[in-house]
Formats: structure tokens, C-alpha cells, sequence
């Protein structure tokens, strides 16, 4: 596609429920990265997929999350038993193989736990 | 691990002055620097960046920034500031290889008319 494309858009849910966030990256981009801000806050990275080496995944902050990425196509990050403090925007990245390329971002998911 | 600091979280310049947002960053090798803004309520976009070369970079909106690797710092400047510039600016360092892109905290930028 012509950039990064993330779905939902919005997302709001019950405190306790499974959430699984989409990332579609660049086409041809091998690195894929999620971050998560929260409202007036920094980027905190989460985790970091490149072609088909072991994730980066020293940015997850508890094992309710996790991510998955299909060859270096499509990736989804899921958030089981969701928690208030898990309310941020998640953003997702792509960049190309060599690693001097700058990193394009979708508009993120807006999730809100109530 | 690589990190970056962006001491300040707000500067504020009045419009025509020069800005200047300032990073500093930690890597074990050498670094791949980046520059990007984020206007309200839309994504981030890129402004300029470091691979290496000519230490002073230049970049979109009239923006650039200085590599300084004995004081690792990735300052960005713009001679005139635009009210229009007010955004929040985040300086981010990759280390070559296989590593990931890592953010500092960001930094309010508020130009005043």
C-alpha cells in the first residue's frame, strides 16, 4: 500500500477483555515496530520485527501483550485481560532492510479501557 | 542498549528567532539519528536524518540538525522559527545492525507570534 495502515482507528472495550490491534506495513518494508503513547507522553517502544529473525520483544511491558507479524506482511499486536493503564494510542512503524531508512508511521489505534 | 535524552520537555521561541531542540544519545557503535514531528491529532512525520557523512544535516521545513560525536548530540535548529512549527519534536537513535528505533521523551515546542 501507499503508506502504513492500522486498524481499528478507535477501539474502546471492557476492562478485562482481549483486544488484537492490525498493522498492514509499507510493501517491501522488512522492519516493523510498535510503540505505544500514552496521552502527552513519548513513544515507548514495544517491539521490533525484522524479516525473519527472532523479535525484538524487550519493550513488552507484561506477558498480557504480545505480537505477531506473517512473513514481512501484515502484523497484529494482542492485549489479553485489558487494564485501564492500557489506555494509549499504539503505533505502528515500517522501515526498509538496510536500516538507514526512516521509519514511516500509520495513524495508530486509539484505545480506550473503561 | 541505545537511548536517547531530550532534556527539555517544553521550549519556547518567539516567532523569527532561532530554535534550537536539543538530543543527546547513547549507543555501543555507531548511531543512525533521526529527527520527527508530530502535530496534534495526526501521526509522525520525518524530518531528517543522520547515516553518516556531512555532520550538518538538512531536512524539511527548513529544518536541520549538527551530528557532534564527541558530545553525542543531534541537535535540531531552524534559523527563523513559524508559528506554524509548533509541534512536539522527538529525536530517535538506531545502532547499525539489527537493532530497533528507539524515541526519546519528546519535547513541546510553542513558537509565540
Amino acid at each position: 500500500g501507499a503508506g502504513v495502515s492500522q486498524s481499528p482507528s478507535n477501539k474502546v472495550t471492557e476492562k478485562g477483555k482481549d483486544v488484537e490491534l492490525r498493522c498492514d506495513p509499507i510493501s517491501g518494508h522488512t522492519a516493523l515496530y510498535w510503540y505505544r503513547q500514552r496521552l502527552g507522553q513519548g513513544l515507548e517502544f514495544l517491539i521490533y520485527f525484522q524479516g525473519n529473525s527472532a523479535p525484538d520483544k524487550s519493550g513488552l511491558p507484561s506477558d498480557r501483550f504480545s505480537a505477531e507479524r506473517t512473513g514481512e506482511s501484515v502484523s497484529t499486536l494482542t492485549i489479553q485481560r485489558t487494564q485501564q493503564e492500557d489506555s494509549a494510542v499504539y503505533l505502528c512503524a515500517s522501515s526498509g532492510r538496510t536500516g538507514t531508512g526512516e521509519a514511516f508511521f500509520g495513524q495508530g489505534t486509539r484505545l480506550t479501557v473503561v | 542498549a541505545q537511548s536517547v535524552a531530550q532534556p527539555e520537555d517544553q521550549v519556547n521561541v518567539a516567532e523569527g528567532n532561532p530554535l534550537t531542540v536539543k538530543c543527546t544519545y547513547s549507543v555501543s557503535g555507531n548511531p543512525y539519528l533521526f529527527w520527527y514531528v508530530q502535530y496534534p491529532n495526526r501521526g509522525l512525520q520525518f524530518l531528517l536524518k543522520y547515516i553518516t557523512g556531512d555532520n550538518l544535516v538538512k531536512g524539511s521545513y527548513g529544518f536541520e540538525a549538527e551530528f557532534n560525536k564527541s558530545q553525542t548530540s543531534f541537535h535540531l535548529k531552524k534559523p527563523s522559527a513559524l508559528v506554524s512549527d509548533s509541534a512536539l519534536y522527538f529525536c530517535a537513535v538506531r545502532e547499525r545492525g539489527n537493532t530497533p528505533l528507539v524515541f526519546g521523551k519528546g519535547t513541546r515546542l510553542s513558537v509565540i507570534a
